[in-house]
């Protein structure tokens, strides 16, 4: 069964540093996705990652995907408070199907 | 419309009610998908449509649970005789093609059992 781990689950950073959220997926897959949840709010998706070494960034957030390890990172460089939010990272399963398996969610607090 | 809509967006439901869950997607997209999210929780898949067809709902936690897709487009998620349990925030997505494309969420219906 395909399982998918984010850590930390609660992040509270300052303004201006700089941190890693990782996520951890049990078996092979082909697409990777992160997601941006506000509190009340649905998900917006953020990025997808379909290959090996895949790197994409937006504004100080920048994701990446290590399919050999089974690991996606999103970093976040120099935070600013309207970055606060939930982020999940999902993995869609190998097959015929858009069944995506979602992480726990990290909710990043950034404080001024 | 611009983008995936639901409705109700909040509902409130006595326990053993049966209640109706509407989603209207991004028009054009073929993909359709239904996932539950507890509080706090990531959202877990239910069920998915190609166009009319059903092609997996391997997610759908019991026979309590029926989603249709009839002609395409607008999806209903029907849930019968309620239970606690069932207290959750219902997304629907939508991708334009196959699966492979990203799925766009709506803003969810609030289901409350009481």
């Amino acid at each position: 069964e395909l399982k998918v781990e984010q850590n930390p689950l609660f992040l509270s950073m300052q303004e201006g540093k700089n941190y890693t959220i990782y996520c951890n997926y049990s078996t092979t897959s082909d697409r990777l996705y992160w997601y941006r949840q506000d509190p009340g709010k649905s998900l917006e998706s953020l990025f997808v990652l379909l290959s090996n070494g895949a790197v994409k960034q937006e504004g100080r957030l920048m994701a990446s995907l290590d399919t050999k390890a089974r690991l996606s990172t999103l970093h976040i460089t120099a935070a600013v408070h309207d970055l606060s939010a939930t982020y999940f990272c999902a993995v869609d399963r190998s097959g015929n199907t858009g069944k995506l398996i979602f992480g726990q969610g990290t909710t990043l607090q950034v404080k001024p | 419309g611009a983008g995936v809509s639901q409705s109700p967006r909040y509902k409130v439901a006595k326990r053993g009610q049966d209640v109706a869950l509407r989603c209207d997607p991004i028009s054009g997209h073929v993909s359709l998908f239904w996932y539950q999210q507890a509080l706090g929780q990531g959202p877990e898949f239910l069920t998915y449509f190609q166009n009319e067809a059903q092609l997996d709902k391997s997610g759908l936690p019991s026979d309590r649970f029926f989603a249709e897709r009839p002609e395409g487009s607008v999806s209903t998620l029907k849930i019968q005789r309620t239970q606690q349990e069932d207290s959750a925030v219902y997304l629907c997505a939508s991708s334009l093609t196959t699966y492979t494309d990203t799925q766009y969420f709506g803003p969810g219906t609030r289901l409350t059992v009481l």
